[in-house]
C-alpha cells in the first residue's frame, strides 16, 4: 500500500503555544488528504478535508481559526493547532487519498498540552 | 449524513475459530466499504475493502460481504490467530469529487485467545 508519513511523532506544548504537524505522502501524490482525531479508545473522528491548492473543509464543530490546515503541494498537508489548550490534547491522524476511493494513514501525533 | 454503525464493541474468540464483525450504513449513495486493522497506538491500516459492484471479496482469512439492498457488510476473518488481535473499523463513503469523506464506525475490539 501507499506510505503516509507523519511529523512529529510525539510533542509536547505548553498551554497558549501552537503546534505544527506535517503530513507526508511519500510514494504518492494525493490531491486530498484529511485530518482526523482519536480519543482513547474512541473511533476516528474527522476535522477536516485538505485539497491542494484550495481551503480546506471543516466539519461541524471544528474550528478553522484553531486548526489551521495548508495542504500547499500534493505531498503535505499541515495541521497547526493555534492557542492549544490541555483539552487539545489528543490522537491526531491524518491521511491521503489515493485514487477515487482508498484512503492511507499516517502514524498519528501524539499531541499533550500541559 | 451517513452513519455507520458497527457490532458488536467488542469480540472474544479461541485461537483458530473465526470472527465476524458487522456494519450497516445510512446514505444509499455510500459506493465504498474499507475495513481498518488498528493495533493500540498505531495508525489503522487498510486490510480489505469492496465496491458496490461486488458482493463478496476475499483475500486469504479474509472476506468481506456486502448487501446493498440492505445496507449492511460484515468483516469475516477465518482461523483466527494471536497476531488479529487488534480494534476494526467499518467505514462508508460520503459525498464525491472534493465532497468525498469516510465515515468510520465505532471500531470492534477483537481479542483472539491462544
Amino acid at each position: 500500500g501507499a506510505v503516509v508519513s507523519q511529523h512529529p511523532s510525539r510533542v509536547i506544548c505548553k498551554s497558549g503555544t501552537s503546534v505544527k504537524i506535517e503530513c507526508r505522502s511519500l510514494d504518492f501524490q494525493a490531491t486530498t488528504m484529511f485530518w482526523y482525531r482519536q480519543f482513547p479508545k474512541k473511533s476516528l473522528m474527522l476535522m477536516a478535508t485538505s485539497n491542494e491548492g484550495s481551503k480546506a473543509t471543516y466539519e461541524q464543530g471544528v474550528e478553522k481559526d484553531k486548526f489551521l490546515i495548508n495542504h500547499a503541494s500534493l505531498t503535505l498537508s499541515t495541521l497547526t493547532v493555534t492557542s492549544a489548550h490541555p483539552e487539545d490534547s489528543s490522537f491526531y491522524i491524518c491521511s491521503a487519498k489515493q485514487g477515487p476511493y482508498e484512503q492511507y494513514f499516517g502514524p498519528g501525533t501524539r499531541l499533550t498540552v500541559t | 449524513g451517513e452513519n455507520v454503525e458497527q457490532h458488536p464493541s467488542t469480540l472474544s474468540v479461541q485461537e483458530g475459530d473465526s470472527a465476524v464483525i458487522k456494519c450497516t450504513y445510512s446514505d444509499s449513495a455510500s459506493n465504498y466499504f474499507p475495513w481498518y486493522k488498528q493495533e493500540l497506538g498505531k495508525r489503522p491500516q487498510l486490510i480489505i475493502d469492496i465496491r458496490s459492484n461486488v458482493g463478496e471479496k476475499k483475500d486469504q482469512r479474509i472476506a468481506v460481504t456486502l448487501n446493498k439492498t440492505a445496507k449492511h457488510f460484515s468483516l469475516h476473518i477465518t482461523e483466527t490467530q494471536p497476531e488479529d488481535s487488534a480494534v476494526y473499523f467499518c467505514a462508508a463513503t460520503s459525498g464525491g469529487g472534493s465532497n468525498y469523506k469516510l465515515t468510520f464506525g465505532k471500531g470492534t475490539l477483537l481479542t483472539v485467545n491462544p
